[in-house]
């Protein structure tokens, strides 16, 4: 099964509200990546973090991660319509060659 | 503009017939890697390659063929052993295949059966 799995698997929230999706994964990570991507396109790398860092901060964008849990997630601030994408995440499992992405999460941004 | 241009955006195949998705970079990048998308799924890997005339099988390799000819061109060639094909394809490349560093995607190819 995958690697990563987010939740929740659709959001729909109004402008300006924040939006959090979270990422859970199963095995040792040495990083994880966020990426996003709009309908028919292809994927947009967000932000990378670390296995030894907790939080990192992109323009409207927070990233948190939780080695203990396995878990990480995604903070956008004050949403803007544009926003509206799938996000995914993907780990670099100790013992894997690749990336594992998981399963994504559609994010829809009303005006 | 550096980046990853893949072609055709839409494509069409008849059955027993092999078809050929484009990929080119211009980002200098080592590694490129084969992508497939299937609704309300993520990513699955089909085959990548680290560096020029060397590739690998990633999780879903049967069915599929590819080259790395040139250092830019990492073309997917989809050969009509692959029974369901229908999906989205993503190209990507990254600086040298190491899983620190960020993936840069081309906008697919949606193929499907006639």
């Amino acid at each position: 099964s995958q690697q990563g799995e987010e939740d929740p698997q659709a959001l729909s929230i109004q402008e300006g509200e924040n939006a959090t999706m979270n990422c859970s994964y199963k095995t040792s990570i040495n990083n994880l990546q966020w990426y996003r991507q709009n309908s028919g396109r292809g994927l947009v790398h967000l932000i990378l973090i670390r296995s030894n860092e907790r939080e990192k901060h992109s323009g409207r964008l927070r990233v948190t991660l939780d080695t203990s849990k396995k878990s990480s997630s995604l903070l956008i601030t004050a949403s803007r319509a544009a926003d509206t994408a799938s996000y995914f995440c993907a780990t670099d499992a100790r013992g894997f060659q690749k990336l594992v992405f998981g399963t994504g999460t559609r994010l829809l941004v009303s005006p | 503009d550096g980046g990853i241009t893949q072609s055709p955006k839409y494509l069409f195949r008849k059955e027993g017939q092999n078809v050929t998705l484009s990929c080119e970079q211009n980002l200098n990048h080592d590694a490129m890697y084969w992508y497939r998308q299937d609704p309300g799924q993520g990513l699955r890997l089909i085959y990548y390659s680290q560096i020029v005339n060397d590739f690998q099988k990633g999780d879903i390799a049967e069915g599929y063929s590819v080259s790395r000819e040139k250092k830019e061109s990492f073309p997917l060639t989809v050969t009509s052993a692959q029974k369901n094909p229908t999906a989205f394809y993503l190209c990507a490349s990254s600086i040298q295949g190491q899983l620190n560093q960020p993936q840069h995607f081309g906008d697919g190819t949606r193929l499907s059966i006639l």
